[in-house]
């Protein structure tokens, strides 16, 4: 069964630091891409990044472009997502999403940022 | 930016009854592999979103054939054939041909 785990959420003051993880299992993790897509409370979907199957090829949403950097270990079977200089709108349930066009999600994990 | 927009965004349904969500894009969505990649997803109260629609008009597995996807260019329908009950949630429609990928804002369906 193709599944995707996510980890790594907490409760960080802003400015702060907080790395991501998902684990994936029950496909070859190295011939897809992955992405990251958040969901703010009682707000819809936004993409914020995809990684490409060797991890050279990346791409961000502005509203995290410099703060974020999304990275992967195919030896591992984890895609991870750096998370710097952290804001209060960056607080939402982030998903892990594979493939391109996002045919399996991870049941998420949540951040919020808070002082 | 490919700007996303969805109606209704709250969908009252009848059970039993047909329901349709409209998605139009800023942009058209067709590739240059000629393809156009139009997604839908639904998300369940509490739940993760799943896939439902691929490709504009291609079902995933598993999906209930009382869905159904279809448009091309700027102009997208999710259809339902007859709600059921389970089928309470959120709908998103998603393009990603263009960079960055693009949600639509969410239909709400509810009894």
């Amino acid at each position: 069964e193709v599944q995707l785990s996510e980890s790594g959420g907490d409760l960080v003051q802003p400015g702060g630091s907080l790395r991501l993880s998902c684990a994936a299992s029950g496909f070859t993790f190295s011939s897809y891409a992955m992405n990251w897509v958040r969901q703010a409370p009682g707000k819809g979907l936004e993409w914020v990044s995809t990684i490409g199957v060797s991890g050279g090829n990346t791409n961000y949403a502005d509203s995290v472009k410099g703060r974020f950097t999304i990275s992967r270990d195919n030896s591992k079977n984890t895609l991870y997502l750096q998370m710097n200089s952290l804001r209060g709108e960056d607080t939402a349930v982030y998903y892990c999403t594979k493939n391109y066009n996002m045919d399996v999600w991870g049941q998420g994990t949540t951040v919020t940022v808070s002082s | 930016d490919v700007v996303m927009t969805q109606s209704p965004l709250s969908l009252p349904v009848t059970l039993g009854q047909p329901a349709s969500i409209s998605c139009r894009s800023s942009q058209s969505l067709l590739y240059s592999d000629g393809n156009t990649y139009l997604n839908w997803f639904q998300q369940r109260p509490g739940q993760s979103p799943r896939r439902l629609i691929y490709k504009a008009s291609n079902r995933d597995s598993g999906v209930p054939d009382r869905f159904s996807g279809s448009g091309s260019g700027t102009d997208f329908t999710l259809k339902i054939s007859r709600v059921e009950a389970e089928d309470v949630g959120v709908y998103y429609c998603m393009q990603g041909t263009h960079w960055p990928k693009t949600f639509g804002q969410g239909t709400k369906v509810e009894i």
